[in-house]
């Protein structure tokens, strides 16, 4: 199986940091990766896929870029909207598809 | 646009079995698989399987792959999953989520979740 590590597990920031989140795979997947936000009580919502696309209506300062092995989410300025759990998904078709274990971000 | 509405909350007993459902509208329901995703109470998301509603084939995760069946049902625009012989571990909020679009499978539009408790 391919296994997808995030890190950090908690990312703590103030409104209108730039911050980024890391996910690596243990094999390369080239750029079949997806980002998803989760908030409390809700489903995920699709941010980018590809490792690079944005998801319609998704606001510009999310953005993601890698591929092979390693991936970053970077929100440009820190909104308090976008407090969440944030997770990479692993989609080479090598079944299973993995998530990655989640980025919890706070506000500082 | 794309709904995936989800069946309500279920208790059930150590040994017995949860048939979860999820009736899709707002696109051709054939043209997409389905994917099922759980999440125990405050844990990560874990990928189940997926279904291609055209002809019923699916994938399972090795872990589910002796309990688990999906199944869709295109008069109606209903996949289900059904998991056996629940434990206390399957204790979990179950989203389908349909394919994104293209070649590629991943989740692009997700049910409201259904959760599932296993208690006795």
């Amino acid at each position: 199986d391919i296994q997808m590590i995030q890190s950090p597990s908690t990312l703590s920031a103030s409104v209108g940091d730039r911050i980024t989140i890391t996910c690596r795979a243990s094999q390369s997947i080239n750029v079949w990766l997806a980002w998803y936000q989760q908030k409390p009580g809700k489903a995920p919502k699709l941010l980018i896929y590809k490792a690079s696309s944005l998801e319609s209506d998704v606001p510009s300062r999310f953005s993601g870029s890698g591929s092979g092995t390693e991936f970053t989410l970077t929100i440009s300025s820190l909104q308090p909207d976008d407090i969440a759990t944030y997770y990479c998904r692993q989609y080479k078709k090598d079944f299973p598809f993995i998530f990655g274990q989640g980025t919890r971000v706070e506000i500082k | 646009q794309v709904q995936l509405v989800q069946s309500g909350a279920e208790v059930k007993k150590p040994g017995a079995s949860v048939k979860v459902s999820c009736k899709a509208s707002g696109y051709t329901f054939t043209s997409y698989y389905m994917h099922w995703v759980r999440q125990a109470p405050g844990q990560g998301l874990e990928w189940m399987g997926m279904i291609n509603p055209s002809g019923g084939n699916s994938n399972y995760a090795q872990k589910f792959q002796h309990r688990i069946t999906m199944t869709s049902d295109t008069s109606t625009r209903t996949v289900s999953v059904e998991l056996s012989s629940l434990r206390s571990e399957d204790t979990a909020v179950y989203y389908c989520a349909r394919d994104h679009g293209g070649n590629w499978n991943y989740e692009g539009y997700w049910g409201q979740g259904t959760l599932v408790t296993v208690s006795s």
